[in-house]
């Protein structure tokens, strides 16, 4: 079975600064893809990123980035210019590029870390 | 943009009661999940859901779940004798396609309290 660590209950950082959560995981498969999903305050989660194991090339959306070390089955992400809109929930998610019979890809969660931008 | 929607957003009920919990994924979706977030723990998988049958579903789906498309809209999770313990939050997701890098969406939660 699959597990996803996330080692930071809570992070903080500066207006305009760069975070970098942390996120590990443990798998015996070698495709799968990794994802970070942000939860704001009573809002539902949203996908930030995502990552396919097959690519060597790190994921990039705009202000967000991954450092994906595959063999050291880590995967961090890292929010660049940090704005306040950022404050939320991040979710580190591992999910199999594999199935049996119907299949179902659910997904295998992180307990999270809480950012919160002081301002 | 469409979006995940789920009622009520906070449930309280007894222990030993029923609760449905209901959920409108997006439109033209085909994939359904039930995930659960007991405080301070990891999110769970519960269950998928494809073509009018559980696709797969975890050791924590026993006899007192199920799944039901009712229509073309809504899809809900009862559980039918609550205990304690199924006090969480559980949010409903979909996806458009099966494959594994596919976005699911999620709703924002119902937050059952179990008295």
């Amino acid at each position: 079975a699959q597990t996803v660590t996330q080692s930071q209950p809570e992070m903080s950082v500066q207006e305009a600064e760069t975070v970098t959560l942390s996120c590990t995981y443990d798998t015996s498969e070698s495709d799968y893809y990794l994802f970070w999903y942000k939860q704001p305050p009573s809002r539902q989660m949203i996908l930030v990123i995502r990552q396919e194991a097959y690519k060597q090339q790190n994921a990039t959306e705009n202000r967000f980035s991954v450092n994906f070390q595959k063999a050291a089955k880590s995967f961090s992400l890292k929010i660049s210019d940090s704005q306040l809109g950022d404050a939320a929930m991040y979710f580190c998610a591992y999910r199999s590029a594999y199935t049996s019979g119907a299949g179902s890809y659910q997904l295998t969660f992180g307990k999270g870390t809480k950012l919160s931008v002081i301002p | 943009e469409p979006e995940v929607t789920q009622t009520p957003s906070h449930q309280v009920t007894q222990m030993g009661q029923e609760v449905i919990l209901r959920c409108v994924p997006i439109s033209n979706h085909l994939y359904f999940y039930w995930y659960r977030q007991i405080l301070g723990q990891k999110v769970e998988f519960l269950v998928s859901f494809y073509n009018n049958e559980i696709s797969e579903k975890s050791e924590i789906f026993d006899d007192q779940f199920s799944v039901e498309r009712p229509d073309g809209s809504n899809f809900t999770l009862k559980i039918r004798s609550t205990k304690l313990e199924d006090s969480a939050m559980y949010f409903c997701a979909s996806s458009k396609r099966r494959g594994g890098g596919n976005e699911q969406f999620f709703g924002p939660g119902t937050r059952l309290t179990v008295l």
